[in-house]
């Protein structure tokens, strides 16, 4: 079945650092949806990517999906306290509704 | 802005024993999605309803897990008999449009979840 892998699994940066997370799946996407997860929270919808090497920003939050619609990446400039929880990535296979999420990459920021 | 509930927020339960849970989508949306979600990784889905009609349910453990959704609004998840490998967040998210593929922005709403204990 489909695969849907993230790296790294934790990262523990200083306050004004960059951040980037990444995301692959073993097969190709419909498309892509980020979600961040706060400490003791619920995961809350960030984006959705949808064409092929496509990128969005969102303040300071860049999105991109991979040319062959198989990998995808977030990175944060400058990333502050409020920044920190967990962001998953979740792939929707091509054939199929489903969508697949990875197990997340965990960010801690040091003030 | 609308919710998607849940309840109860936290169960515990003995092993052997049966529980359920409940979701209440976000009005209107008529996609509704059980995940499982183990500490450390990431959601998997169990089940996924369009109006009342399953139509995704791979992931799910017809054994012991149940769910429904009979008049196509809310929906109850239930375990029978409860292991001790069934401790877990149950979450509950609601989208407005099918989950077809597709260019659709089907952005999911999750509730707060149930935190499942099992003895």
């Amino acid at each position: 079945g489909q695969q849907v892998m993230q790296i790294p699994q934790y990262q523990h940066v200083q306050e004004g650092e960059d951040f980037t997370t990444y995301c692959n799946s073993s097969t190709t996407l419909s498309n892509i949806q980020w979600y961040k997860q706060r400490p003791g929270g619920h995961p809350v919808f960030l984006i959705q990517l949808v064409k092929s090497g496509e990128v969005k920003k969102q303040k300071r939050l860049t999105f991109q999906f991979g040319e062959a619609k198989k990998n995808s990446s977030l990175h944060i400039t400058a990333t502050q306290t409020t920044d920190v929880g967990t962001y998953f990535c979740a792939g929707r296979n091509t054939n199929a509704g489903k969508s697949t999420f990875g197990d997340g990459t965990t960010l801690t920021v040091k003030p | 802005e609308a919710e998607v509930a849940q309840s109860p927020r936290y169960k515990i339960t003995e092993k052997s024993q049966a529980v359920a849970f409940w979701c209440d989508p976000i009005s209107g949306h008529a996609t509704l999605y059980w995940y499982r979600q183990i500490l450390g990784q990431g959601p998997e889905l169990l089940v996924q309803f369009q109006d009342e009609s399953v139509v995704d349910d791979s992931q799910l453990p017809k054994d012991r897990f149940s769910a429904e959704r009979l008049k196509g609004v809310d929906s109850t998840l239930k375990i029978q008999p409860a292991e001790l490998g069934d401790s877990a967040m149950y979450l509950c998210a609601s989208s407005s449009t099918p989950g077809l593929a597709g260019g659709f922005t089907d952005t999911q709403y999750f509730g707060p979840g149930t935190r499942l204990t099992v003895l």
